[in-house]
């Protein structure tokens, strides 16, 4: 099934500890992408990746991170977590091209920094 | 990036049309119109696209004005697992080679029974 993944769903940790979330896409997507979502602020775009180390900012890039070793997967790091990057995050992909822009969505982590 | 504007919320009554607007007044001549919808707290989910034509699929139809500074997704008879949030997005300016995206707070649809 063609699908986009994210681990974990649901993380709660504390302020400054080292995490990662997980992207990981089966459809050999040239193009990923990070959100996050917040209340009465919509979906915001993080990073976002053309392909295999070509990354570049999105809308709301600072204390994030994201690396595109292999194209199949597109982690998000938080290397000092604070309570402001509370939120719903999503990764998406999509093939690249003039037009199809259908971006598959993953189900989304759930995380919460105290 | 061209931004967009969408009412917040709306109303729609099961078996009726829904008639979700979108203004995007500043579009660049090779930007398309992408809609996508939110169901609860889901991830996203893909609807429907267009350049200047109209379009329709399965799920909905998409009426772009002729000077495309705004556009209609129509969904032609809601039903209750139609309620959800509709966004509205047009492709991503120059920077990052057109790839960059930007979703505005979109459109919460209640479908009435």
């Amino acid at each position: 099934e063609a699908q986009v993944t994210q681990n974990p769903r649901y993380l709660i940790t504390v302020t400054g500890k080292k995490l990662t979330v997980t992207c990981s896409q089966n459809m050999n997507h040239e193009y990923m992408s990070w959100y996050r979502q917040d209340p009465g602020l919509g979906l915001r775009q993080i990073y976002y990746s053309m392909n295999v180390e070509v990354t570049d900012k999105g809308d709301v890039p600072e204390g994030y991170k994201v690396s595109r070793k292999e194209k199949r997967n597109f982690p998000l790091i938080l290397e000092s977590p604070s309570p402001n990057q509370t939120s719903l995050y999503f990764c998406a992909s999509r093939p690249t091209g003039t037009s199809g822009y259908e971006q598959y969505f993953g189900p989304g982590t759930r995380l919460t920094v105290t | 990036d061209a931004k967009t504007t969408q009412p917040p919320s709306m109303d729609c009554a099961e078996g009726r049309a829904a008639n979700l607007p979108c203004n995007h007044s500043t579009i660049s001549g090779n930007e398309y119109v992408y809609w996508y919808r939110q169901i609860h707290s889901q991830g996203p989910q893909y609807i429907i696209h267009g350049l200047k034509n109209n379009e329709t699929n399965e799920m909905a139809s998409l009426i772009i004005t002729e000077d495309r500074k705004s556009s209609t997704l129509i969904l032609p008879h809601a039903t209750l697992r139609d309620t959800a949030v509709y966004y509205c997005i047009v492709r991503g300016g120059i920077s990052g080679g057109y790839q960059k995206v930007t979703f505005g707070t979109g459109t919460k649809l209640q479908v009435i029974p």
